[in-house]
């Protein structure tokens, strides 16, 4: 295991699509993260999941976005009919929370792109 | 958890070292500093981070004034992989808690 994966890197669609990313996070960690990061901006929290359970999300996560995480591996992020100023990158982060934790490792991201 | 300020942009010649500052003049007590970059089109990647004691890794250094209100990433030999945005975070809880990005520093590597 290398790392963070995220599919797609990069993602175009049309306003009002629903689009689904996923993240692979390093096998071991049990928690999970979501950001959002708009061009000169640093990266925003939306989310994060202990194993399967979603602990907390961000007021920047409105009723179009639901992540899930089914069985604590992997994680999906869907938004639901896209608008414009979801344009962003969306980065992954893991980490394991245990007697020893360890820094987030993040995803290269996938990069939003509504028309 | 406390805010940092961070100038917005430096450059480095390639060889120099490379020094960071950040001020977090609200850090309570049990707060960290953390210290991450991100190099175009990456995610962020972790550099390193403290309380109260200095730090150094394989990737850098970080010094932190005695009352705790600045800090500084030292870069000892900077290249032009080193061109990336570093980011100052403060967070409560170590490695446990999310991250609360600013808009860092873009640090520019010039040959």
């Amino acid at each position: 295991d290398t790392g963070v994966s995220q599919d797609p890197r990069h993602k175009i669609t049309k306003r009002g699509q629903n689009v689904t990313f996923r993240c692979d996070p390093i096998s071991e960690h049990n928690r999970l993260y979501w950001y959002r990061q708009t061009l000169g901006q640093g990266p925003e929290f939306l989310t994060y999941f202990q194993n399967e359970a979603q602990l907390e999300k961000s007021r920047l996560l409105s009723d179009r976005f639901s992540a899930e995480r089914p069985k604590g591996s992997f994680s999906t992020l869907e938004i639901q009919r896209t608008e414009q100023g979801d344009s962003a990158m969306y980065l992954c982060a893991s980490s394991l929370v245990s007697t020893a934790d360890t820094e987030a490792f993040f995803g290269q991201g996938t990069r939003l792109t509504v028309v | 958890d406390a805010k940092t300020t961070q100038p917005p942009s430096m450059d480095c010649a390639e060889g120099r070292a490379a020094n960071l500052p950040c001020n977090h003049s609200t850090i309570s007590g049990n707060e960290y500093v953390y210290w991450y970059r991100q190099i175009h089109s990456q995610g962020p990647q972790y550099i390193i981070h403290g309380l109260k004691n200095n730090e150094t890794n394989e990737m850098a250094s970080l010094i932190i004034t005695e009352d705790r209100k600045s800090s500084t990433l030292i870069l000892p030999h900077a290249t032009l992989r080193d061109t990336a945005v570093y980011y100052c975070i403060v967070r409560l809880r170590k490695n446990t808690d999310k991250l609360i990005f600013g808009t860092g520093t873009r640090l520019q590597v010039f040959p």
